[in-house]
């Protein structure tokens, strides 16, 4: 059973366009979160939801929206989708978030930009 | 702000070696400090943890000891196997003012281990 699924894992698209990446755990874990990871392999997170509230919101361009539907889902929509855009994004969730709760993550989204 | 730096790699060791992966950090709180593996396609795996100063987190015979003299947990391993070859991400993770606790990454260390 996959703790963290991400769909799809491969995204390959035109500059311009608009495309969501979808997260669900089914740990039962109440906080998730968005990590975008470039081409040195370089992690950074994104975003971060607890109980669908917004707790995290790094600088992260208007382009990037993230949307909790409930605590076991949380999508990434990205509008207008660029070049630099290309990465891999990797969702996680972790049970609360105290400082010593590890995050568990999924195999990510591969994003390419045409 | 938080900040974590680990050694280049990549580092290439034969079966058997010992294994050091060097990592410092910088903290405005008392962070948590983990080990993450990240296999190749795969997404990034919890390897080990340590919460306080001291602490020594292990698994699969890896170790790594909070040391908050010398804000370091190093991660070691005393004979790697070829199926230990992964990027390995040292990361602290700290309360945020506003709520919330993120992971701060180091740049990750590719190890490869050749027989």
């Amino acid at each position: 059973d996959t703790a963290v699924s991400q769909t799809p894992k491969y995204l390959v698209t035109q500059m311009g366009n608009d495309k969501s990446i979808k997260c669900e755990q089914n740990l039962g874990h109440d906080t998730m979160y968005w990590y975008k990871q470039d081409s040195k392999k370089f992690l950074k997170i994104m975003f971060s939801y607890n109980n669908k509230e917004l707790i995290i919101n790094e600088t992260v361009p208007n382009r990037f929206s993230p949307k909790s539907p409930d605590k076991a889902h949380l999508n990434l929509h990205i509008n207008s989708l660029e070049l630099g855009d290309s990465a891999v994004y990797f969702c996680a969730s972790s049970q609360g978030y105290g400082r010593g709760q590890p995050q568990h993550f999924g195999d990510g989204t591969r994003l390419s930009i045409l | 702000g938080d900040s974590v730096t680990q050694m280049e790699g990549p580092v290439t060791l034969s079966e058997e070696a010992f294994l050091t992966i060097n990592c410092t950090y910088t903290a405005t709180g008392y962070p948590s400090l983990f080990w993450y593996v990240q296999y190749p396609g795969e997404g990034l795996q919890l390897l080990l943890k340590a919460t306080k100063a001291d602490d020594k987190g292990s698994n699969k015979g890896f170790e790594a000891t909070y040391r908050k003299e010398t804000t370091s947990f190093h991660l070691e391993k005393g004979s790697v196997q070829v199926s230990d070859s992964a990027v390995y991400f040292c990361a602290l993770s700290d309360i945020l003012t506003g709520g919330g606790n993120k992971l701060t990454f180091g740049t990750g260390t590719q190890l490869k281990v050749e027989l």
